[in-house]
């Protein structure tokens, strides 16, 4: 099974911040990683799909970037509505997911 | 606009099979790259993912739940049915399923809440 790490498992941050997620996997997944958001009691948004793609509606104040096992996904300018837990998904070789980053209120 | 519902038993007693269906609309699994994958999380966990169909019937499986899965389809219904055997306490989660285009998991049903216990 492919593993993936994500850091740090929770971030404190304040609006109008910069926050920057990473995404390790145990084996190269080219660029078959997606990132998602979850709020509590509800179902995950895609965000960015083949590791920098925005979804239509996404603010383009998130990007992701990376290839190979290492990702990363970028919010600049943090707003009230971003803190939530982020996931990293790989869908090179089955599915796996990361363990989520916590976004929270500093 | 695409939608999915789960629907299925809230309470399973341990070594129960759990069956669970989606629902969805706005999209066909006769449709060329479509596809309905089912997720789990587990109350203050992470995602984990557990099976996979596509259009043409194409089926995958998280190799450490394989031999407890089972996933079909009934394309004129639009519906998928996940069914897990030998339920299990630590199987309690909350169930998604989604659907996949261009093998990416865009939308997502609410979930069902699915506890074990006897």
């Amino acid at each position: 099974d492919i593993q993936m790490t994500q850091s740090p498992s929770t971030l404190s941050a304040s609006v109008g911040d910069r926050v920057t997620i990473t995404c390790r996997a145990s084996q190269d997944v080219t660029l078959w990683l997606a990132w998602y958001q979850q709020k509590p009691g509800k179902a995950p948004k895609l965000l960015i799909y083949k590791a920098s793609t925005l979804q239509n509606g996404v603010p383009s104040r998130f990007s992701g970037s990376g290839s190979g096992t290492e990702f990363t996904l970028t919010i600049s300018n943090l707003q009230p509505d971003d803190f939530a837990t982020y996931y990293c998904h790989q869908y090179d070789t089955y599915r796996t997911f990361g363990q989520g980053t916590k976004v929270e209120v500093k | 606009q695409i939608t999915l519902k789960e629907s299925g038993p809230t309470l399973v007693e341990p070594t129960q099979t759990l069956t669970l269906t989606c629902t969805f609309s706005g999209f066909s699994l006769s449709t060329s790259g479509m596809g309905v994958a089912w997720i789990r999380q587990p109350p203050g966990k992470a995602l984990d993912w557990l099976a996979l169909i596509y259009w043409d019937d194409d089926k995958r499986y998280s190799p450490s739940l394989k031999s407890r899965l089972t996933i079909t389809k009934d394309t004129p219904k639009n519906q998928v049915v996940l069914t897990v055997t030998n339920m299990d306490p630590v199987d309690t989660a909350t169930y998604h399923c989604a659907h996949i285009s261009g093998d990416v998991l865009d939308y997502w049903g609410q979930g069902t809440l699915v506890t074990v216990s006897s």
